[in-house]
C-alpha cells in the first residue's frame, strides 16, 4: 500500500523557517516525481513545486509563490521528500501536502501537515 | 504561467441531478488535465486524468471531456457522497501544475 506521511508542521513566527518532511513507502520512491501542494484555510489548492527523480535529472521546478523562499529536496536513501521554507509570512499559513500527482504511482497524497505563521 | 479558470465557484444541486463543471486553460494544454474531489479535512482524491481517463475505483457516473483549452467534468446522477469540492488541475510537463479555483457542490 502506498503511504505518504508528512511531518514538521507547527507554529512559527513571521520571518522564521520550517522544514517539512514526507516519508514515502509502498512504492519505488527513487523513480517518483514528487510535488508539494498547499491549501490555506477555506481556500483552494496551490502548487508549490516538484522534484524529478534522479534518473530524470533530479531537478526542481517552483511556482512563483515559492521562488527564492522555498526549496524542495529528496533523500532517496531514506525515501523522504523535504520542503525547506524560509522567510515565512502569515499568508503561508496552510495545510501542506506531498503528492505523486499524476506521476506514477498516480493519485497518492499524504494527509497533510498544518503550518501556522503567526506572531 | 498557465492559468486555469473554473466555473461555477458554487453549485447547488439535488440528488439525481446531472452536474457539469467547466475548466478553461489560458493556453493549450493538450489533454494534460485532471479532476480531483476533496472533502473537508481530507486530501484531494483523483477522479480523472488525461482529460477523460477514469481513475481506478472511481464510479462511472463521473466523466471528463475536452482538449486544448476547454474541459468539462460531468456527474451523471449526483449521489449523497458527491457533495464536495472539485478542482481541475493542468499538469503540463514543462510548466508545472496549476489548479482551478474550485467548485463547491452543495445540497439544494
Amino acid at each position: 500500500e502506498v503511504q505518504l506521511v508528512e511531518s514538521g508542521g507547527g507554529l512559527v513566527k513571521p520571518g522564521g523557517s520550517l522544514r517539512l518532511s514526507c516519508a514515502a513507502s509502498g512504492f519505488t520512491f527513487t523513480d517518483a516525481w514528487m510535488s508539494w501542494v498547499r491549501q490555506a484555510p477555506g481556500k483552494g489548492l496551490e502548487w508549490i513545486g516538484r522534484i524529478k527523480s534522479e534518473t530524470d535529472g533530479g531537478t526542481t521546478d517552483y511556482a512563483a509563490l515559492a521562488k527564492g523562499r522555498f526549496s524542495i529536496s529528496r533523500d532517496d536513501s531514506k525515501n523522504t521528500l523535504f520542503l525547506q521554507m524560509n522567510g515565512l509570512k502569515t499568508d503561508d499559513t496552510a495545510v501542506y501536502f506531498c503528492t505523486t500527482g499524476i506521476s506514477p504511482p498516480r493519485g497518492n497524497w499524504g494527509q497533510g501537515t498544518l503550518v501556522t505563521v503567526s506572531s | 504561467d498557465i492559468q486555469m479558470t473554473q466555473s461555477p465557484s458554487t453549485l447547488s444541486a439535488s440528488v439525481g441531478d446531472r452536474v457539469t463543471i467547466t475548466c478553461r486553460a489560458s493556453q493549450s494544454i493538450s489533454r494534460w488535465l485532471a479532476w480531483y474531489q476533496q472533502k473537508p479535512g481530507k486530501a484531494p482524491k483523483l477522479l480523472i486524468y488525461k482529460a477523460s481517463s477514469l481513475e481506478s475505483g472511481v464510479p462511472s457516473r463521473f466523466s471528463g471531456i475536452g482538449s486544448g483549452t476547454e474541459f468539462t467534468l460531468t456527474i451523471s446522477s449526483l449521489q449523497p457522497d458527491d457533495f464536495a469540492s472539485y478542482y481541475c488541475q493542468q499538469y503540463d510537463t514543462y510548466s508545472g501544475w496549476t489548479f482551478g479555483q474550485g467548485t463547491k457542490v452543495e445540497i439544494k
